[in-house]
This record gives structure tokens, sequence and C-alpha cells, in this order.
């Protein structure tokens, strides 16, 4: 089953423009993480937040995590064209010591020049 | 630092048929991740590996699906006999520990069984 739910399906804007996009998730965490995929290639990690951390920076990137609320945003400013990807998050479910990614459906971002 | 390699990138079988897939990891990394990824949707864990030994296998399928990790570094992973609804790419993953870490992605292969 799927543990994080992201939202919007999907996102199409302007370059410059920046995109926010969500992830709610049902059970509690150790982390959250987010993960890029370009078209036909392999995911690249983006940013990890712990469970004990509101939020992270990293360049362009910016992770706020409400543990309360069970969800996550990545906002990414200034978007490029070459952010057009798809976006998942994934949690790191607290079930002991053997702990797993579970994946989102992912959100598709377009960037248009 | 060479990132985790797979083969083939592009594999398609007819149904019935079995198929291998081929994952070397990061030099060092102890865990190992093979997950299953349908058109449309997020990665699914199959099956971890942390060393030699099987962590997670509570989503493979395991009357097609197996997989190995000898001496702890390349992995292979077996279908046998293809269904269509295994038509997927398959990821292979690996990290320094356990999820509570990044983990690194091949670029995956993209099964066809029709």
């Amino acid at each position: 089953s799927q543990q994080g739910e992201e939202d919007p399906q999907a996102l199409s804007i302007q370059e410059g423009e920046n995109a926010t996009m969500n992830c709610s998730y049902k059970t509690s965490i150790n982390n959250l993480q987010w993960y890029r995929q370009n078209s036909g290639r392999g995911l690249v990690h983006l940013i990890l937040i712990r469970s004990n951390e509101r939020e992270k920076h990293s360049g362009r990137l910016r992770v706020t995590l409400d543990t309360s609320k069970k969800s996550s945003s990545l906002l990414i400013t200034a978007s490029r064209a070459a952010d057009t990807a798809s976006y998942f998050c994934a949690t790191d479910g607290i079930t002991g010591a053997n702990s797993k990614l579970t994946f989102g459906k992912g959100i598709t971002l377009s960037v248009r020049p | 630092e060479a990132g985790v390699a797979q083969s083939p990138r592009y594999k398609i079988i007819e149904k019935r048929q079995s198929v291998a897939f081929w994952c070397n990891p990061i030099s060092g990394h102890a865990t190992l991740y093979w997950y299953q990824q349908i058109l449309g949707q997020g990665p699914k864990l199959l099956i971890q590996f942390q060393n030699n030994g099987v962590v997670d296998d509570s989503q493979l399928p395991k009357d097609r699906f197996s997989a190995e990790r000898l001496k702890g570094v390349d992995s292979t992973l077996k279908i046998q006999p293809a269904k269509l609804e295994d038509s997927a790419v398959y990821l292979c993953a690996s990290s320094p520990g356990t999820p509570r870490y990044e983990q690194y992605f091949g670029p995956g292969t993209r099964l066809t069984v029709t």
C-alpha cells in the first residue's frame, strides 16, 4: 500500500515561477524524503527531513514537515525548464529496526520556457 | 564515484518466459533494494538486502520472483514465469545503511511482457 499521497497530481507553471507540491501520509514516520525522476530515468534523491525537523533547505529547494498534520511540502523557487520531472515523496515508517521507504504516486511538474 | 549499474536497460519477453536483471550497487553500500515501478505509479519495494541477507521481502511474489545477493555485492532479480502484469520498470537502489539514509538509484530495466 502507498503511504504518501502527493497533491496535486500534475502541475504546470511558467519558468521563473515557484512550484509547491504537497505530500500527506497516514502513519508515524522516522523521516520523509523527496525524489525526482526525469522521463525514462532513475530516481534522484533531493532532500531528507527527519521527524524532529520542521524545515530544510537545499539550493532552490525548501521542504517543510508538519508531523501533527502528517504532511510535507516541497517548494522549488525560480523554476527552470530543467525542473520538469516527476516528484515523489517517500516515507520511512517507524516499524522497528527494519525500516523501508514507501513511495507515493508522484506529481508531474511541467515548467514552460 | 560510480553510480548504481543495472543491465539490461530494456527487455521484451513473451508471457511464461523467464527473465533476469542484474544490479551492481555503489561500492561499500551495505543495503541493496529492488523496486518495481508500474507506469504512472511510484516505486514499490520488492526486496531489501542488508549485506547478503534478506531484510524485507514481504511484497515479493515468491511464486514467480526470486532474488539473490551473492557475497553481499552484486544482485540478480529473476522472474519465472513472467505474466503480462509484470510489465514495469525494475529499479535497483543502494544505500550506506537503512532507509534512515538516502538511496541511490540505478537507471532501471524496462520490462515489457507480451
